[in-house]
Order: C-alpha cells, then sequence, then structure tokens
C-alpha cells in the first residue's frame, strides 16, 4: 500500500496562477483532509470530506475551493494564488467519520511557493 | 480553537526527559499525538480518550486530564531518533470530525 500520495511535491507559481494539488489514498479511508502548515502555526485545516459526495469548510477555507472525485481522491484548487498562500498543503486521511479512536494518516506533502 | 502547547522548543542530552504539554479552553474528548520529522510528513503516535488513560508507545508515554482540559507527552531517556516537532491534535466531540492541531513543540536531542 502507497497510503497517501499527493502530486506534485514542488510546485512555483506566480500571482494569479491557478492549480490543482492532487491527493489519492488506497486504505479505504472515509474520510479526507486538507491542511496547511506555516512556521510556527502548527497544521490548520482548510477543507475537510468525511464521506464520498461531501464536503466542509475548516478554519481557513478562504481562497480555495474542493472536490472529493471519488472515495480514493480529494483535491485541492487554487484559483488565483496570492502570496499568502505559499505554505506546505498536506493530505490526510482517516478511516471512520471521524470516531473516537480515528487515526488520520498524512501524505508526504506539496511545497507551494507564490511569488 | 487551536490548543495551546509548552514550551515551543526543548533541547535534550540523550538520556535526558521532558515534558510537552497540550492545554485547551474547550472541554475534548480526545487528544492525538503527532510528530514531525524535518521534511516529512506529521506521523501518529497515540490517542488519548477523556476518562484520564494514560498511554505509552517505546518510552513515549502520555497522560490526559480531562479536568484541566490538558495533555502531556512523556519523553523518557530520550534517544536521537526522538528529535522533532511534537504536534497535539484535539477533538471536542465524538462525531468531530476536525482535529485542531497546536503550533507544535520542537524536540532537538543531542548526543
Amino acid at each position: 500500500n502507497a497510503g497517501v500520495t499527493q502530486t506534485p511535491k514542488f510546485q512555483v507559481l506566480k500571482t494569479g496562477q491557478s492549480m490543482t494539488l492532487q491527493c489519492a489514498q488506497d486504505m479505504n479511508h472515509n474520510s479526507m483532509y486538507w491542511y496547511r502548515q506555516d512556521p510556527g502555526m502548527g497544521l490548520r485545516l482548510i477543507y475537510y470530506s468525511a464521506s464520498e459526495g461531501t464536503t466542509d469548510k475548516g478554519e481557513v477555507p478562504n481562497g480555495y475551493n474542493v472536490s472529493r472525485l471519488n472515495k480514493r481522491e480529494f483535491s485541492l484548487r487554487l484559483e488565483s494564488a496570492a502570496p499568502s498562500q505559499t505554505s506546505v498543503y498536506f493530505c490526510a486521511s482517516s478511516e471512520d467519520q471521524g470516531g473516537s479512536t480515528d487515526t488520520q494518516y498524512f501524505g508526504p506533502g506539496t511545497r507551494l511557493t507564490v511569488l | 480553537q487551536q490548543p495551546v502547547q509548552s514550551p515551543q522548543a526543548v533541547i535534550l542530552r540523550e538520556g535526558e526527559d521532558a515534558v510537552i504539554n497540550c492545554s485547551s479552553s474547550k472541554a475534548l474528548y480526545s487528544v492525538h499525538w503527532y510528530r514531525q520529522k524535518h521534511g516529512e510528513a506529521p506521523v501518529f503516535l497515540m490517542i488519548l480518550l477523556k476518562g484520564g488513560e494514560q498511554k505509552g508507545h517505546d518510552k513515549i508515554s502520555a497522560s490526559f486530564n480531562e479536568k484541566k482540559q490538558q495533555s502531556s507527552l512523556y519523553l523518557t531517556a530520550s534517544q536521537l531518533s526522538y528529535s522533532g516537532t511534537y504536534f497535539c491534535g484535539t477533538r471536542s466531540g465524538s462525531n468531530d470530525y476536525k482535529l485542531s492541531f497546536g503550533a507544535g513543540t520542537t524536540v532537538t536531542v543531542r548526543a
């Protein structure tokens, strides 16, 4: 099992450009999440999908959109990138629907720089 | 609301002990501990549920004080491999999908 995979690993964008970050998991997990990580800020939830066909906003959703394409895949789109979106983006998945023993498994991350 | 971790950073020599605290202003249902090595993804360590239980993973253990809404992670007889940034993630309810993460505690273990 590959676990959680993310593409690309690195990306440089110019302000105003758009791009989609891809995430896939092969663990048959129901829930998937997108986080951003900035120095000194920990992990902040952007969007999550509790199950296939549903998505909900997290703490910092502005400037992002998501698509739960199927049970395996959850993509994050930046429609018009801004320098404030320079960050490391992590995708995660978990088996249950927020259950008490739910563990989130993280992908390797995408390092995004917006110039 | 994000939990508060303390200290922000700690430097240890091999064999020394350390405690990392995670506090919340909200009632907690569960606390999740992760460790992240530089340039890598966070890796799950353990979950603690309300009820004041204590858990261990090798020489890393944790407790959860429900009354104080606080969890503590104990690094005992630290090894070089313990270096990294430790994050706590908290849930406020059994049906709460979201984890709120603290800002992290960077642990450096030196020979």
